[in-house]
């Protein structure tokens, strides 16, 4: 069982450079997240997705963009990357239930931006 | 809006002592919570879940906690500590299809 794919897993930009992070679930999960952690900072939520089709902003969506054109699949975009931008990016998918509401999370994206 | 709260960034036990971690959130209404533990480059994992079914709840690897409404508190227990829990943990709580975060406990284990 894949779970949930994080490509790539490790990337260095320079500032101002753009690039683009694929998560890719195979749970068929209808809610997908993009998540940032930093030290001490925990987790905090960057953008999510209710259904294919559909975005939306988290705590901290400023200088990212997303979109999730098929069911399966949520990309994570920053268009130019500046330093505070350094992070783990980690995506995480869950079912529709909101009991359940269980996250299952890829392993993650290691991010320099230099 | 619903948030958590985990008291202790760190939090050092010895080998066969009692783990406790502390969460306290903040709601009007009784949340949905959860515990996730995250071992060293990886993503993290479920640990338990509260939804009001009872306030004790059991998770894997032999931790559990308990839900107190008096108090707001959701704090993670173990009766025994083995080196293979260092990990770091995390409070989260159910909010608006999102699931928020605390800033996470590191767990040392001392031998």
């Amino acid at each position: 069982n894949a779970g949930v794919t994080q490509t790539p897993k490790f990337r260095v930009l320079k500032t101002g450079q753009s690039m683009t992070l694929l998560c890719a679930q195979d749970m068929n999960h209808e809610y997908m997240y993009w998540y940032r952690q930093d030290p001490g900072m925990g987790l905090r939520l960057i953008h999510y997705s209710v259904g294919e089709g559909t975005t939306a902003k988290g705590e901290v969506p400023d200088g990212y963009n997303v979109s999730r054109l098929k069911k399966q699949n949520f990309l994570l975009g920053l268009e130019s990357a500046a330093p505070s931008q350094t992070s783990v990016y980690f995506c995480a998918s869950s079912y529709v239930n909101r009991v359940t509401g269980e996250l299952f999370f890829g392993e993650g994206s290691r991010l320099t931006v230099l | 809006a619903q948030s958590v709260t985990q008291l202790g960034s760190h939090v050092s036990v010895s080998e066969g002592a009692l783990v406790l971690l502390r969460c306290n959130y903040s709601s009007s209404v009784p949340p949905y919570l959860f515990w996730y533990v995250q071992y060293p480059n990886q993503g993290l994992q479920l640990l338990l879940k509260y939804t009001s079914a009872a306030t004790l709840v059991k998770g894997i690897n032999g931790f559990e906690a308990e839900f107190k409404k008096s108090e707001t508190s959701f704090h993670l227990t173990k009766p025994s500590a083995h080196m293979s829990d260092a990990a770091e943990y995390f409070c989260a709580v159910f909010r608006d299809d999102k699931i928020i975060f605390g800033k996470g406990t590191r767990l040392h284990i001392l031998p």
